[in-house]
């Protein structure tokens, strides 16, 4: 079993709906990392959580540390939203350099 | 400055070339990394920089050879590769010392290899 569990895969939705991606994780972790990945491209770091939630725009981001559990939400989505979600987890006890990561859900967005 | 640069974009090389990889920052970062990542995959850490050492290896085959000449810059030397090795190469930067290990990653390069 992988460290780090994303749910969906694959997500399609029109434009406009809320999109929830969720992450799972087993080991104690010092953060999450939520990342975004467009096809053929390089990946921007969307937000990095210890605990509680974060709002950046369309995107918020929240952390259930007791449940090991994180949600990306993405309101009245957009096509230029299509792109690859990748959570990852800095270990609590693990190098300060290693980043586990999951394998990442596949958002397509239609107009 | 809150990016990290990679050149060149796309590479073609055979596999008897040598060619090099460069990725800069000009964020103050003290760690640089390098990542391969195969299409459909999270990335793989390949190495780790601290303060322009190497501080991780993971095992990488001696074909690839990276470079820290200086703070800012970081090179992945390039020798002898194989078409296995055709993927997109990730350069990336973090603060040295946080547990919270938040990298900033830059666009990458397409590497094919005939």
């Amino acid at each position: 079993k992988n460290e780090v569990e994303q749910s969906p895969q694959n997500l399609t939705a029109q434009e406009g709906e809320f999109i929830t991606i969720n992450c799972s994780y087993s080991v104690g972790i010092s953060a999450l990392h939520w990342l975004q990945q467009h096809p053929g491209g390089g990946i921007v770091s969307l937000f990095m959580l210890s605990s509680g939630k974060k709002k950046h725009g369309r995107l918020i981001a929240t952390i259930n540390i007791q449940e090991k559990h994180s949600s990306l939400h993405i309101t009245a989505s957009h096509p230029r939203d299509s792109a690859v979600y990748i959570c990852a987890v800095s270990l609590l006890r693990g190098s300060n350099y290693k980043l586990t990561f999951g394998k990442g859900t596949l958002l397509t967005v239609n107009p | 400055d809150t990016e990290v640069t990679q050149t060149p974009k796309h590479l073609v090389m055979g596999m008897t070339n040598k060619k090099s990889l460069k990725c800069e920052q000009h964020m103050g970062h003290r760690a640089m990394y390098w990542y391969k990542q195969k299409a459909k995959k999270p990335p793989e850490l390949m190495f780790v920089y601290s303060y322009e050492k190497l501080s991780i290896n993971e095992s990488v085959p001696s074909r690839f050879s990276p470079e820290c000449p200086n703070s800012s810059l970081l090179n992945l030397h390039l020798h002898a590769l194989q078409p296995e090795d055709s993927a997109l190469y990730l350069c990336a930067s973090s603060h040295e010392g946080s547990s919270y290990n938040e990298q900033f990653f830059g666009p990458g390069t397409r590497l094919t290899v005939l």
